[in-house]
């Protein structure tokens, strides 16, 4: 079945550090894949995500693009703050699904100033 | 901004004891779901309901689980017998749009303690 497998936590890095946060994918046919943050105390929020291969998603200075030839979607960031500290969630809805959302692991960031 | 909301934020309960997890989706969005997240492990899916139906659910959504959307503002989880293992962070989500191609919003959760 499809699946989703992301590095593992947590990520401790200082202001201004460049971030990348490893996502590799297993699905048949050509999935969707997000990434969704989750700070402190509130729910999932979808960060960016890319719809079909080469696709570049981004948001916020984040950036994630979907390579089929390594079914990767890597999160990266050029230079962090503090306030992107957060559970990182990495995820894939199948072609053949009604939405639902395979989760990786997830992984802790924590941004010290 | 529209949220989803969900209540309570804490539940305990009692092995064998029926629990019920509540949710207000956005008021236009026609998707629901719930997701759960056992402390240290992955978000799982549970169920996925549209047209007042379920379209897709897990393996773990089994006879001890249901949804309901009983009136037009509420999306509800009932667990009928609690056990041990049903102690998670329970998801609720729900979108405009079907498939893969519409963004999931999600509630900040319902912790369920099961003692």
């Amino acid at each position: 079945g499809d699946s989703v497998t992301q590095m593992e936590g947590p990520v401790t890095l200082s202001e201004e550090a460049f971030l990348t946060i490893n996502c590799t994918y297993t699905a048949t046919g050509y999935p969707s894949l997000f990434w969704y943050v989750q700070y402190p105390g509130e729910g999932l929020q979808l960060l960016l995500k890319a719809t079909k291969a080469d696709d570049k998603g981004s948001n916020k200075g984040f950036e994630a693009t979907y390579r089929k030839e390594t079914t990767s979607f890597h999160l990266e960031k050029g230079s962090v703050q503090v306030s992107d500290s957060a559970v990182y969630f990495c995820a894939l809805s199948g072609t053949d699904s009604w939405g639902k959302l395979q989760f990786g692991a997830g992984t802790q960031v924590v941004v010290t100033p | 901004e529209p949220e989803v909301t969900q209540t309570p934020s804490h539940q305990v309960t009692q092995m064998g004891q029926e629990v019920i997890l509540r949710c207000v989706p956005i008021s236009n969005h026609l998707y629901f779901y719930w997701y759960r997240q056992i402390l240290g492990q992955k978000v799982e899916f549970l169920v996925s309901f549209y047209n007042n139906e379920i379209s897709e659910k897990s393996e773990i959504f089994d006879d001890q689980f249901s949804v309901e959307r009983p009136d037009g503002s509420n999306f509800t989880l009932k667990i009928r017998s609690t056990k041990l293992e049903d102690s998670a962070m329970y998801f609720c989500a729900s979108s405009w749009g079907p498939g893969s191609y519409n963004e999931q919003f999600f509630g900040p959760g319902t912790r369920l303690t099961v003692l």
